[in-house]
Order: structure tokens, then sequence, then C-alpha cells
């Protein structure tokens, strides 16, 4: 069982250039989340998805991108990159999510992205 | 008001020493807690969720204090390998979104 799988574990980006975190999971689980993990500032949700084609958004969401088309894939992609989205950006899913007692998330290892 | 708030630490405490984390909450309508675990440069990970009556887990003990609005979790026995940063989750009913406190780290010494 994989649970929640993130590609690329690293990439450096030029200003200006597009694209596409893959987060993806094998626990049927409904609700995924994109978040970024800037030092001092905590996790900070970026787009969240409650199901296969519903997706929102979170606390920061310019300048990213997301849609669910299955239960298991959920993308981030990042439009135009910028120096201020270097960040680790983590994929996390839940069973049900936040909206139901006890669904804990749980993560992906992460992709660390530079941008020069 | 952070929505969550937790202090940063470091803690820094013998090995075999008993230490403690409160995480504050500002939405009374909060319904589940949990406390995650990451180390550096990794993914958090998910250590307990918090039920009502307090739960435990080897050496961890997770409480919930919701006159006062915060969680709490209490290490025992402290090794080595505890030393990580700490992050409590909250999310409220009704809502979709789990909020997430920015950690507080542990270290323990030798």
């Amino acid at each position: 069982n994989a649970g929640v799988t993130q590609t690329p574990k690293f990439q450096v980006l030029k200003t200006g250039q597009s694209m596409t975190l893959q987060c993806a999971q094998d626990m049927n689980h409904e609700y995924m989340s994109w978040y970024r993990q800037d030092p001092g500032m905590g996790l900070r949700l970026i787009h969240y998805s409650v199901g296969a084609g519903i997706t929102d958004q979170g606390e920061v969401p310019n300048g990213y991108n997301v849609s669910r088309s299955t239960t298991e894939d959920f993308p981030l992609r990042l439009l135009s990159a910028a120096p201020s989205q270097t960040s680790v950006y983590f994929c996390a899913s839940s069973l049900r999510g936040p909206k139901l007692y006890n669904q804990p998330q749980h993560f992906g290892d992460g992709t660390r992205l530079s941008i020069l | 008001r952070k929505e969550v708030e937790q202090d940063p630490g470091p803690f820094n405490v013998p090995e075999g020493a008993t230490v403690a984390f409160n995480c504050t909450y500002s939405n009374s309508a909060s319904q589940s807690f949990f406390w995650y675990r990451q180390d550096c440069r990794k993914e958090p990970k998910l250590l307990m969720s918090v039920y009502s009556s307090g739960n435990e887990d080897g050496r961890f003990t997770a409480q919930l204090n919701r006159a006062s609005q915060y969680i709490s979790l209490l290490i025992r026995d402290s090794k080595l390998s505890d030393s990580a940063t700490y992050l409590c989750a909250v999310s409220a009913s009704g809502t979709y979104k789990y909020i997430f406190g920015t950690g507080t780290r542990l270290k323990v010494l030798a």
C-alpha cells in the first residue's frame, strides 16, 4: 500500500516557467489537499478537494490551479513560477475529510521546489 | 489571533524527562484534534488523534480541554529519537479545512 505518492521530489524552475506537481493516493480517500510549508509559517492550505470533480481554494491559492478528475489523483499546477513560490509542497488525503469526526490526514513525502 | 497556536520552542530536555506541549485553538466548534510529528525535511506523520476523554499510546498521552480550548501532548521517558517538531491540527464541524499550528520543536539531549 503506497499511501500518498508525490512526484517529483525535487525541482528547480526558472521564473515564468510552468509545471505540475503530481499527487496520487491509493486509499480511496475522498478528501485531498495541497499545502506549502515555509520556515516560520507552518502548513498553509493552497487548494483542497472533497471528491472527484470538486475543488476549492484554501488560504493561499494565487498562482496555483488544481483539478480532480479521478479519486486517486490531485495535481497542482504552477501557472507562471515566481521566486515567492519557492517552498516545500505537501499533498495530503483523508478518508472523508475534516467535516466528519476524527478523519486524520496522511501526507506524501513532499516536493522541494526552487524558483530561480 | 491565530486559529491554532503553539509555542515554537525549542524545548530542550534530557533523556528520560517528561515534557508537555500545549496547542490552543480559537474556534469553539472544533471537533477533531490531532498531533503530528515532523522530522527535519520530512513530511508530517500522524502521531495520534485526541479524544474527548483523553488517550494514551505508549509513552504519549493526549488530552483535550474544551473549556479552555486547548489540547496537550505529554511525552514520558523522553528518548533521543523523540527529537522532532510536533504539530497540532484542528478541524471544525461543517468546514472543509484542517488548521495546523506552526509546531513546537523538541530536542532531547543525551
